[in-house]
């Protein structure tokens, strides 16, 4: 089944403590993007991935980081987390993203809850 | 940058329709989607619109585009328990964020009555 998976779907931690979500998909998409999603303010793009080794910043990319080594793998990296990144997470991919490929749609994992203590 | 406006909640009653409208001001956009996200999940494509149609029809699904005013609509005919979710509405331009140019909005609560 083509999907975006996700892990862990919880987690709780306390400031400080150097975590990392894992997002794997199967569908050989060129594009991958983390959100962060939050009450009112809805989804905002922290990092997104063209292709393998090429990354860039999001909106809101403070406090992130990614890497792309592989096609199928982005995670998304809290060095020292804060209470103040507390959210739901949520990674995408697509084929494509401007350009031929552009139409493909953002398909999305089913979200990572952060909490920071 | 470029922004897309949606109300943030819609209460209907079983059984009528719903109508979800959105406003976008990126006038580059090229397509422009509905996403739909239950609790607990992520979200999921619901339909998409290109900027050059005005209409698409899909089962209960109506989306209608005006262009000139930058509107989008998503009517849900016959509303069910079942869709009661998070709608978000987004817009793929040349001017939107990261390398896919997608701006989404803040979501509305579709809220069923029984």
């Amino acid at each position: 089944e083509a999907q975006v998976t996700q892990n862990p779907r919880y987690l709780i931690t306390v400031t400080g403590k150097k975590l990392t979500v894992t997002c794997s998909q199967n569908m050989n998409h060129e594009y991958m993007s983390w959100y962060r999603q939050d009450p009112g303010l809805g989804l905002r793009q922290i990092y997104y991935s063209m292709n393998v080794e090429v990354t860039d910043k999001g909106d809101v990319p403070e406090g992130y980081k990614v890497s792309r080594k592989e096609k199928r793998n982005f995670p998304l990296i809290l060095e020292s987390p804060s209470p103040n990144q507390t959210s739901l997470y949520f990674c995408a991919s697509s084929l494509g993203a401007r350009g031929l490929l552009g139409n493909s749609p953002l398909h999305f994992g089913n979200g990572t809850r952060l909490t920071v203590t | 940058g470029e922004d897309v406006e949606q109300s943030l909640f819609l209460s209907v009653r079983e059984g009528d329709s719903s109508v979800i409208n959105c406003t976008y001001t990126d006038s580059s956009s090229t397509y422009l989607y509905w996403y739909k996200q239950e609790p607990g999940a992520g979200l999921q494509l619901l339909t998409y619109i290109f900027s050059n149609m005005d209409m698409k029809q899909d089962q209960r699904l109506t989306v209608l585009l005006n262009k000139k005013d930058k509107h989008l609509s998503l009517r849900i005919a016959d509303t069910q328990t079942g869709d009661s979710a998070i709608y978000f509405c987004a817009s793929k331009g040349y001017s939107g964020g990261g390398a896919d140019g997608l701006t989404f909005g803040k979501g509305t609560h579709l809220i069923i009555q029984p």
